[in-house]
């Protein structure tokens, strides 16, 4: 139980354009759901906390206008890269909360801006 | 404010040998300690976890952690490591209410080498 899933897996965009990623709890109702972003054998930087039906949360020093999330029902969470440039290349993962207070994590999006 | 290190970097360990992570947090109140591990291009998977209770905590894969709430630790241990345990592995902290917001702490990460 408690599968995330995240869409798609890896995805090459040109700079200037912008670029969608879906996480999706499969087995379970998630009200919250995380977003994430990893730059290479660096450590995870929580970028916003997404809750169902309501605006997201985001941490200090990320922009919500470039980095926009939707939690339009309680298996989905989107966030779009807006107006893509190549230094927000990275693998995003997102996570869904549970009432237990931990997390289960997606598998990751690459994603790459040339 | 809350913090998560994680001291080593890397560590390399022959593969039958014994692993332990260190884990070091700084938190206001009574911590929900996590333990999670990220294979190469993959998500978290969750190897353990602690919240109260026995501060021995078992958890998948053979893994084990002991929370010292004097030292402010929680080290990941293995008794005899895998090929397959090769990875990134992750501690982090959070807020006992046990809910579904619940923020979490990441440390640093230490990678795991094993060799044959």
């Amino acid at each position: 139980g408690a599968v995330v899933s995240q869409h798609p897996s890896w995805v090459i965009c040109k700079s200037g354009t912008s670029v969608k990623i879906e996480c999706r709890s499969l087995d379970f109702q998630a009200t919250t759901m995380f977003w994430y972003r990893q730059f290479p054998k660096q450590s995870l930087m929580l970028m916003a906390t997404s809750n169902e039906g309501s605006k997201a949360t985001y941490e200090q020093g990320v922009e919500k206008d470039k980095f926009l999330i939707n939690h339009a029902s309680l298996t989905l969470s989107t966030l779009t890269v807006t107006s893509a440039h190549p230094e927000d290349s990275s693998f995003y993962i997102c996570s869904a909360g549970l009432a237990g207070g931990q997390q289960y994590f997606g598998p990751g999006t690459r994603l790459t801006v040339t | 404010a809350q913090s998560v290190t994680q001291p080593d970097i890397h560590i390399t360990v022959s593969e039958g040998a014994s692993l332990e992570l260190r884990c070091n947090y700084s938190y206001g109140a009574t911590p929900y300690l996590f333990w999670y591990v990220q294979s190469p291009g993959q998500g978290l998977q969750l190897l353990l976890k602690y919240f109260s209770g026995d501060t021995l905590v078992q958890g998948i894969k053979g893994f084990e952690a002991e929370f010292k709430r004097s030292q402010s630790s929680f080290n990941l241990r293995k008794p005899s490591v895998h090929w397959s345990d090769a990875a990134e592995y992750f501690c982090a902290v959070g807020p006992s209410l046990k809910a579904a917001g619940n923020k979490l702490t990441f440390g640093g990460g230490t990678r795991v080498l094993v060799k044959p």
